[in-house]
């Protein structure tokens, strides 16, 4: 079975600049996650989304950041614009529920930079 | 505010020794507790989960012990492997896990040979 696919894995750019993360969840997986892993610490959830409808974007920054699961199935989530607090790992999560309740698969993760 | 504390932030075991990772919580909604791994320039993976409906769950050499009266729940790595050097994330969540996780900060684990 296919993993989490994220894109891109690295990102470097300048402040106030523009940015934009690519994740494809394991196939069939309803509940997709955003986090957010600054360097050293643990991953942040930023949003949940069922299907394609947001379950909970409550720590998501919304004067800049911005996300969309259309059709169900991708995801993209966009920074706009940066700044140098956003350098973190993005990570995209997916989750289906089994007989021992839900566990959820990360990707890889995108480390961005911001300059 | 910081829901799940987890303890100690790095953690030096030699090669077949018990490594023992702390953690508690605040929110008395939590329901499903998972412990990740993670490997640099990976995502976390999850090691074991546990339910407070039970007090210990063992999968091979992880055990969790959980105690719900003191919101604490730990991670015990039995003979513990050079291989099992990564960072371990404790986590908390409400809905049985479908829910977004709450995470600890980490625990870096150097196993010695």
């Amino acid at each position: 079975e296919a993993g989490v696919a994220q894109s891109p894995r690295y990102r470097i750019i300048e402040k106030r600049q523009s940015v934009a993360f690519w994740c494809n969840p394991i196939s069939g997986h309803a509940t997709l996650y955003w986090y957010q892993q600054i360097l050293g610490q643990g991953p942040k959830l930023l949003i949940q989304f069922q299907n394609n409808g947001v379950v909970d974007d409550s720590q998501l920054p919304k004067d800049r950041f911005s996300a969309e699961r259309l059709k169900g199935v991708d995801s993209t989530l966009k920074i706009q614009p940066a700044k140098l607090e956003d350098s973190a790992v993005y990570l995209c999560a997916s989750s289906l529920e089994h007989s021992r309740g839900y566990e959820q698969f990360f990707g890889p993760g995108t480390r961005l930079t911001v300059l | 505010q910081q829901q799940v504390k987890q303890s100690p932030q790095s953690l030096i075991v030699q090669k077949g020794g018990i490594s023992i990772i702390n953690c508690a919580y605040e929110n008395t909604a939590f329901d499903y507790f998972p412990w990740y791994q993670q490997f640099p320039g990976k995502g976390p993976a999850l090691l074991i989960a546990i339910r407070p409906d039970v007090s210990e769950k063992k999968e091979g050499r992880f055990t969790i012990s959980f105690n719900k009266s003191a919101k604490q729940f730990s991670l015990h790595i039995m003979d513990s492997q050079p291989g099992d050097s990564a960072t371990y994330f404790c986590a908390a969540s409400i809905g049985g896990g479908a829910d977004g996780l709450t995470f600890g900060k980490g625990t870096h684990l150097i196993i010695q040979p």
